[in-house]
């Protein structure tokens, strides 16, 4: 079965280091996310990118999170510097066109730990 | 605003039949997704809904009425792994350019299923 992968599983780090998420997707799909998992806030669209173009990152704070496709076959997501309150579960997603009612499918995350 | 609804937490016996409701308000409509998410695991998608009706898919159930801005989530007998989150999400308006086809989540509902 064809899968999303995403590394690392586990990333703990301290305070103020830089963390990058890899995701790679589906082959074929053309639709790529980012979200974060939350106790509190639930799972949060952070970035989405489509055929590699950034098209939404309005969830992700600017000032220390970056989103790119450098090519079709990956997606990064980086921390740069790293706070407590960004410990969460990172899952990257991906889609076929969303004009389909096929759906989107998610990694396994990378659960994420600052100290 | 956007805003998905869906109750925190359900607890229904092994063998029974569950309905887990969620209601919406989003800018514009373009599908209803249910996902399952078991403690720790990536979310894996259930069922769709985009026109009105009752989807059935094996043990499980999707409704939807658009006019309500209402899904529910339909669980037939019942068994101990069918505990987990259930998470309802929105695809909300196709627009060209900014915003396409993400998904809006609600929380989840953690359903636990007893013996």
């Amino acid at each position: 079965d064809a899968r999303v992968t995403q590394t690392p599983r586990h990333k703990v780090t301290e305070m103020g280091q830089e963390v990058t998420m890899r995701c790679q997707p589906i082959l074929g799909h053309n639709t790529v996310f980012w979200y974060r998992q939350t106790m509190m806030q639930g799972l949060e669209l952070l970035a989405y990118f489509r055929n590699r173009a950034p098209l939404d990152d309005s969830g992700m704070p600017k000032d220390r999170f970056s989103a790119e496709m450098p090519d079709a076959t990956l997606a990064t997501l980086k921390i740069q510097p790293s706070e407590p309150r960004d410990s969460a579960v990172y899952f990257c997603a991906s889609g076929p066109n969303p004009r389909s009612n096929q759906p989107q499918h998610f990694g396994d995350g990378t659960r994420l730990s600052i100290l | 605003g956007q805003n998905i609804d869906q109750p925190t937490e359900m607890t229904a016996t092994e063998g029974a039949i569950v309905q887990i409701n969620c209601t919406y308000q989003t800018s514009g409509f373009n599908g209803l997704f249910w996902y399952q998410q078991h403690a720790g695991e990536a979310p894996t998608f259930l069922s769709y809904n985009v026109l009105d009706g009752l989807e059935e898919k094996g043990r499980f159930s999707s409704f939807l009425s658009r006019s309500k801005g209402y899904s529910y989530l339909l669980l037939k007998e019942l068994q101990m792994k069918d505990s987990a989150s259930y998470l309802c999400a929105v695809r909300g308006r196709m627009n060209y350019g900014g915003s396409q086809g993400n998904l809006i989540f609600g929380k989840g509902t953690k359903l636990s299923v007893k013996p």
